[in-house]
């Protein structure tokens, strides 16, 4: 299957900083898709992406849609603790099957 | 706000077993998904159903997996003989339209299946 991964596999940082992480695929994908998933939980949407070079934000969170279509990335701006959890990218060229990345692990320290 | 909902939240049966993972999808969807996500690893895909039929399948899902919509507002997913690889969280997800184009998937809070 498609493999997606994701930098870096894990984060400590400051509440107040800024994050950022990265998706890669060696495949191209027509979507991209970001979601949050909190222990013991499903993965919550965040982002959705669905144009090579579109950039969208949703409160502090932006995401892009690389121009090659093989990555994406993804900021927090000014971290706060409920930040917190695991960050998947997931991508799409058809709509029906979606491969998830290895997922950033976020740890926010107050 | 509706919501994909699963039961059970737990499940826990005997190698060999059959089980049924029960979802709820968001009552005007009209795409359903099963993905599973082995303890500390990603999320994977395992089949999408709309218009009563699967979709897409991915390798994973094998002659073992069957899917099903018995009535106009379950979604189920049964697993026979199960094995202990397949101990999992099992997610069910749902979109109103064709995800990837115009809409997305939401998931639901997944049921966690324990194969002794």
């Amino acid at each position: 299957g498609q493999q997606l991964n994701q930098n870096p596999q894990s984060m400590f940082i400051q509440e107040g900083e800024d994050v950022s992480m990265n998706c890669t695929s060696s495949s191209i994908f027509n979507t991209w898709l970001w979601y949050k998933q909190d222990p013991g939980e499903g993965p919550v949407l965040l982002i959705a992406l669905y144009k090579a070079g579109e950039l969208t934000s949703n409160g502090r969170l932006t995401a892009q849609f690389g121009i090659t279509r093989k990555d994406s990335f993804l900021n927090i701006s000014a971290s706060i603790p409920s930040d917190v959890g695991i960050y998947f990218c997931a991508g799409s060229n058809t709509g029906n099957q979606f491969y998830f990345g290895t997922g950033t692990s976020l740890t926010v320290i107050p | 706000e509706p919501e994909v909902t699963q039961t059970p939240s737990h499940q826990v049966t005997q190698m060999g077993q059959e089980v049924i993972l029960r979802c709820v999808p968001i009552s005007n969807h009209l795409y359903f998904y099963w993905y599973r996500q082995i303890l500390g690893q990603k999320v994977e895909f395992l089949v999408s159903f709309y218009n009563n039929e699967i979709s897409e399948k991915s390798e994973i899902f094998d002659d073992q997996f069957s899917v099903e919509r018995p009535d106009g507002s379950n979604f189920t997913l049964k697993i026979r003989s199960t094995k202990l690889e397949d101990s999992a969280m099992y997610f069910c997800a749902s979109s109103r339209d064709l995800a990837g184009s115009t809409d997305t998937q939401y998931f639901g809070p997944g049921t966690r299946l324990t194969v002794l």
